[in-house]
């Protein structure tokens, strides 16, 4: 059974980069035809996909967010990471690391359990 | 913001059904499946139904899910305490170079 975890700081200053990785357990992370995505989810508030990279390399973002944000793969680890720079306090959210399935079908599954980043100086 | 839109509540008895909309564009739903998620208080989304009216192992056949149009709905008959969470419909949108997007989420409640 995959599961995946989250890690990373939990507090982040404003304008500066935020950085979390997500590691995958119980497979591989290169097997299949897998793709893996990050999700956030501000308090109180919905769910927004910020990007997917497939273990190629190949990535696709979310517009609104693509300027900041920077995903990649090691293999090596099972592991994959998010960078997102410039932060305000508009990226405070819990954040989800999941896999994905399917180019437009997208279905994600399974989702790790989230990592609270809180954007304060 | 999000560009599948649902209503914010949905509330019925224990044994009713209850049924959610989540409508799209030609860009997103009028063009690719449907995902549905379940998110329990404080816990990570769920998958629940993929490609429009697919149930992963392990969910009960109480939940259904369909498309239509630029249009989805997820259904939930035989309703029970512990379907009470939030519930987030989910497709692939083809415009500008391709974006997954989340609908507005409909907030589920027992009475």
């Amino acid at each position: 059974q995959v599961q995946l975890q989250e890690s990373g700081p939990g507090l982040v200053k404003p304008s500066q980069t935020l950085s979390l990785t997500c590691t995958v357990s119980g497979g591989s992370i290169s097997s299949g035809s897998y793709h893996w995505s990050w999700i956030r989810q501000p308090a109180g508030k919905g769910l927004e996909w910020i990007g997917r990279i497939y273990t190629s390399g190949s990535t696709n973002y979310n517009p609104s967010l693509k300027s900041r944000v920077t995903t990649s793969v090691d293999t090596s680890k099972n592991q994959f990471s998010l960078k997102l720079s410039s932060v305000t306090a508009a990226d405070t959210a819990v954040y989800f690391c999941a896999r994905g399935w399917g180019r437009t079908s997208n279905w994600l599954d399974p989702w790790g359990q989230g990592t609270l980043v809180t954007v304060s100086s | 913001q999000s560009v599948l839109t649902q209503p914010p509540s949905a509330s019925a008895t224990p044994g009713q059904r209850v049924a959610i909309s989540c409508s799209g564009s030609t860009s997103n739903i009028g063009s690719n499946t449907v995902n549905w998620y379940q998110q329990l208080p404080g816990t990570a989304p769920k998958l629940l139904i993929y490609s429009n009216n697919q149930r992963p192992s392990g969910v009960p056949d109480r939940f259904s899910g369909s498309k239509s149009g630029t249009s989805a709905s997820l259904a939930i008959s035989g309703l029970q305490s512990e379907d009470e969470a939030d519930y987030y419909c989910a497709a692939w949108d083809d415009s500008l170079n391709g974006s997954y997007v989340f609908g507005t989420g409909t907030k589920v409640t027992v009475l």
